[in-house]
């Protein structure tokens, strides 16, 4: 069974760059996989960042960026801000109706 | 604006059932998918299954025989009800609208969640 993979937890300083990436345990992730991003604070619903790759949501600041890196999906968030301290997710769409979430990544701004 | 509005919190049983509701409001009901999905204590999100605007339903593999989504256009609300409920079927379960009438259009707007807590 094909597991979504993200790293459990990444830093970064603020202003830096950060990139959260979302593999697959077998195969490449590409654009038919209409890779979504969602960050989540806790006691809150999930926000809606990214989809099909790269478009950002409505209201989303141009910072966070969605791209294939290679084999994965990648979001980038350019000049980290304290308040974007907070799980993200990425989703694939596997095919016949079916999707999967990566497990989330713990960003820690500091 | 576009509004999903979840039931509120149950307490429910071991092998009990459970149905959870969600109302929208602000766009056109019948015209998008309507996922569900869950967040256990502490851990990530797990994509359950969605209605369709053709009132398919489709579940993910964990979940079926389980799970059972269901809508109510005349109300514009979308049910999930799970049967058979074990401690770790406890969770915050979401509904999350997607972007379009298509099966590869990824989830938009999103319920507040609501949490179901089974233990005897």
């Amino acid at each position: 069974q094909t597991v979504v993979t993200q790293e459990p937890s990444f830093s970064v300083s603020p202003g830096g760059t950060v990139t959260l990436t979302c593999g697959l345990t077998s195969g490449s992730v590409s654009t038919s996989y209409y890779p979504s991003w969602y960050q989540q604070t806790p006691g809150q619903p999930p926000r809606t960042l990214v989809y099909s790759t790269n478009t950002r949501s409505s209201g989303v600041p141009d910072r966070f960026s969605g791209s294939i890196l290679g084999n994965k999906a990648a979001l980038t968030i350019t000049g980290a801000q304290a308040d974007d301290e907070s799980d993200y997710y990425c989703v694939l769409y596997m095919g016949s109706g079916f999707w999967v979430f990566g497990g989330g990544t713990k960003l820690t701004v500091l | 604006q576009v509004h999903l509005v979840q039931s509120g919190a149950e307490v429910k049983k071991p092998g009990a059932s459970v149905k959870v509701s969600c109302k929208a409001s602000g766009y056109t009901f019948t015209g998008y998918y309507m996922h569900w999905v869950r967040q256990a204590p502490g851990q990530g999100l797990e994509w359950m299954g969605w209605i369709n605007p053709d009132d398919k339903a489709h579940y993910a593999q964990k979940f079926q025989g389980l799970v059972t989504i269901t809508r109510d256009t005349s109300i514009s609300t979308t049910y999930m009800e799970l049967s058979r409920l074990r401690s770790d079927d406890t969770a915050v379960y979401y509904c999350s609208r997607a972007r379009s009438m298509h099966a590869s259009d990824s989830f938009d707007i999103w319920g507040q969640g609501t949490m179901v807590t089974v233990s005897s």
